[in-house]
């Protein structure tokens, strides 16, 4: 059974392009969330999705900051234009409904230069 | 506002030990706690989750306790072996929430041969 598959695994890129992250979550999973860890914050829950549709997005830092999930098994995390203090390591995870556990991709490790 | 330490943040052990990693979260009024382990560049798997009427759950070697009035969970680890060395995160859900968690820090372990 495949699990949370995330893309790419490393991204290395300058400030002020545009970069793209990617989710395949579980199939039959209704729940997508998307988390960012640091050192210095740990992890920290950014927004989730409930049946593709966005339910709280308050830990989205700033507006350059975007998330969508056209369908059931695609999601996307945008940021644009990157800067060096995005770096860290994002997380998809999927779950069927609470308190059902989640489920984390691998992570992609993004580096802005 | 709900936050949650885990305390020891390293811990380095010689195998065959008995161990008990502790977390702590300011608001008792939660629905449940689950325990995580991760690897290093790997994303989170879920060992256990203990719903707020339960006092404890078992996976083969872990065991883990909830007390909610006092604001703790032990996860205890028999008998440990090399292949346990990874970071260990609790996590509960946000305050008056179900589907958002705030994870601790995490107790980093290493167990050599």
């Amino acid at each position: 059974d495949a699990g949370v598959i995330q893309s790419p695994r490393h991204e290395v890129t300058e400030m002020g392009q545009e970069v793209t992250l990617r989710c395949k979550p579980i199939s039959g999973h209704d729940y997508l969330f998307w988390y960012r860890q640091t050192m210095m914050r740990g992890l920290e829950l950014l927004i989730y999705f409930n049946n593709n549709v966005p339910i709280d997005d308050s830990g989205m830092p700033e507006d350059r900051f975007s998330a969508k999930m056209p369908n059931a098994s695609f999601s996307t995390l945008k940021i644009q234009p990157s800067e060096p203090r995005d770096s860290a390591v994002y997380f998809c995870a999927s779950s069927l409904a609470p308190p059902q556990p989640q489920h984390f991709g691998d992570g992609t490790r993004l580096s802005i230069l | 506002k709900q936050e949650v330490t885990q305390i020891p943040a390293a811990l380095s052990v010689p195998e065959g030990e008995n161990l008990v990693l502790n977390c702590s979260f300011t608001d008792s009024a939660i629905y449940n706690l689950q325990w995580f382990r991760q690897d290093p560049g790997k994303g989170l798997t879920s060992l256990l989750l203990i719903q707020s009427s339960q006092r404890e759950q078992t996976s083969g070697r872990l065991n883990a306790s909830l007390d909610k009035s006092s604001g703790r969970s032990t996860l205890y680890i028999a008998a440990s072996q090399p292949g346990d060395s990874a970071t260990y995160l609790c996590a509960v859900p946000f305050s008056g929430g179900y589907n958002k968690l705030i994870f601790g820090a995490g107790t980093r372990l290493a167990v050599h041969p």
